[in-house]
């Protein structure tokens, strides 16, 4: 089985600074994808980024970037230069890489306030 | 390109009725999954199709749900006798390919009364 740890049920963040939010993962497959989804209060869920667990550079995708360290089981998302925008759920979730394990298990989820 | 889209966005009804969600993949995608997102959780896996076939519903918390995708786009998830207790976004996504990264529609906002 697998499991998304979010331990930061809010974080707060003055604008144009970066922010970390922290996502632990547990599984006992050897083969996994780790990805980052953005909730804003409108409710649809937009894919940020991923991470393949072979992958030995850390994933970047402009300033969303993914700190990956596997020994930990950690898979953490760093916001650069924080916008108002950026203000939402933020959703960490893992993904199995055979068959039935397609689907996403995702952690609670941790809410990002962009203060002004 | 057009997105995942779902209908209807927000569904009102009393328990015991039935709805059906319908779910539009983005073309081409051929693996489509549905997830339920209760308030404050983060989503939950119910079912995931490839092409036509459902190869995995082990999401599925009981047999008054149902869920087809019978020409390999469309889906439709279908709830009998719906409970309180069903209340919750429901969310579809797609992939182009099994495995692949998943995107996701607005969702379906249910309400049993």
């Amino acid at each position: 089985a697998q499991k998304i740890t979010q331990t930061q049920p809010g974080m707060f963040v003055q604008e144009k600074e970066a922010v970390t939010l922290d996502c632990t993962y547990d599984t006992s497959d050897q083969s996994y994808g780790l990805f980052w989804y953005k909730q804003p209060s409108s409710g649809e869920m937009i894919f940020l980024i991923y991470q393949g667990s072979y992958d030995e550079q850390n994933a970047t995708e402009g300033r969303y970037s993914l700190n990956f360290q596997k020994a930990r089981k950690s898979a953490n998302l760093v916001i650069s230069a924080s916008q108002l925008g950026d203000s939402a759920m933020y959703f960490c979730a893992m993904r199995g890489v055979r068959g039935s394990n397609y689907k996403l298990t995702f952690g609670k989820g941790t809410l990002l306030t962009v203060n002004p | 390109g057009a997105g995942v889209s779902q209908t209807p966005s927000n569904k009102v009804t009393e328990k015991g009725k039935y709805v059906e969600l319908r779910c539009d993949p983005i073309s081409g995608h051929t693996a489509l999954y549905w997830y339920r997102q209760s308030l404050g959780q983060g989503p939950e896996f119910l079912i995931y199709f490839q092409g036509t076939g459902a190869a995995d519903d082990s999401g599925l918390p009981n047999d008054r749900f149902f869920a087809v995708r019978p020409e390999g786009s469309v889906s439709t998830l279908k709830i009998q006798r719906t409970e309180r207790g069903d209340s919750a976004v429901y969310l579809c996504a797609s992939s182009i390919l099994a495995g692949e990264t998943q995107y996701f529609g607005p969702g379906t906002r249910l309400l049993v009364l």
